[in-house]
């Protein structure tokens, strides 16, 4: 119930196109869905977050699409870029809790 | 303002060795936390560290063991090294808030046994 469970595991898009990346939860009681981004030779930094009392956030190119009753929540990259490439991470949190949950990631390639 | 610090960025060892990682968190976090990754498992959570205590732990062998001290810099100390220790290792710094834990990881350190 603890596991945050990501798809696919890896992309490829080609440039332009729009990337989608998925995770779904099991355990309710999740209140907080980062999103992080990781070059190759960098550790992973947060792209963007949501709360599941809205059903989407965008930030630029970047949108996270939230379903409470299906327990599942995406990461969609509108007009793909070659600098997009990176492996992605979604998490989840408990209200109170510290630790993020972690989906395995996904490996995105945007080819040009 | 200055990132998460690692230190060493790389690293070989041999089997049976030890290793101590050093990682020096953002100003004023409090948190530190380590993570291993590996191509084939993603980011496996080891401890995480407030205020000198372990608040949390993953499921590693007692061989993974760290600590924190009064200025928040954290280290790690992996014993009698096996060859699936090799990843890199990755040490996150958080200003603690919870329900909202944003954290900053630093760059890793890459340890190879051979």
């Amino acid at each position: 119930q603890q596991q945050v469970k990501q798809s696919p595991q890896s992309l490829i898009v080609q440039k332009g196109g729009i990337s989608i990346i998925n995770c779904a939860y099991e355990n309710t009681a999740f209140d907080y869905f980062p999103w992080y981004q990781q070059f190759p030779g960098k550790g992973p930094a947060l792209l963007i977050a949501i709360r599941p009392d809205v059903s989407e956030k965008k930030e630029g190119r970047f949108t996270i699409s939230f379903n409470k009753s299906a327990k599942q929540f995406s990461l969609h990259i509108m007009d793909s870029q070659p600098g997009d490439s990176a492996t992605y991470f979604c998490a989840a949190s408990m209200l109170g809790n510290y630790q993020l949950i972690w989906g395995a990631g996904t490996k995105l390639i945007i080819k040009p | 303002k200055a990132g998460v610090t690692q230190t060493p960025r790389y690293l070989i060892k041999t089997r049976g060795q030890q290793v101590t990682l050093s990682c020096s968190p953002i100003s004023g976090h409090r948190s530190v936390s380590w993570y291993q990754q590996t191509p084939g498992q993603g980011l496996q959570f080891l401890f995480e560290y407030f205020s000198e205590t372990q608040r949390n732990k993953g499921n590693f062998p007692g061989r993974f063991s760290g600590r924190q001290f009064s200025n928040s810099r954290s280290e790690m100390n992996v014993s009698t090294l096996e060859l699936g220790d090799s990843a890199l290792y990755l040490c996150a710094s958080s200003r603690d808030s919870p329900g909202a834990n944003v954290l900053t990881f630093g760059a890793g350190s890459r340890l190879t046994v051979l």
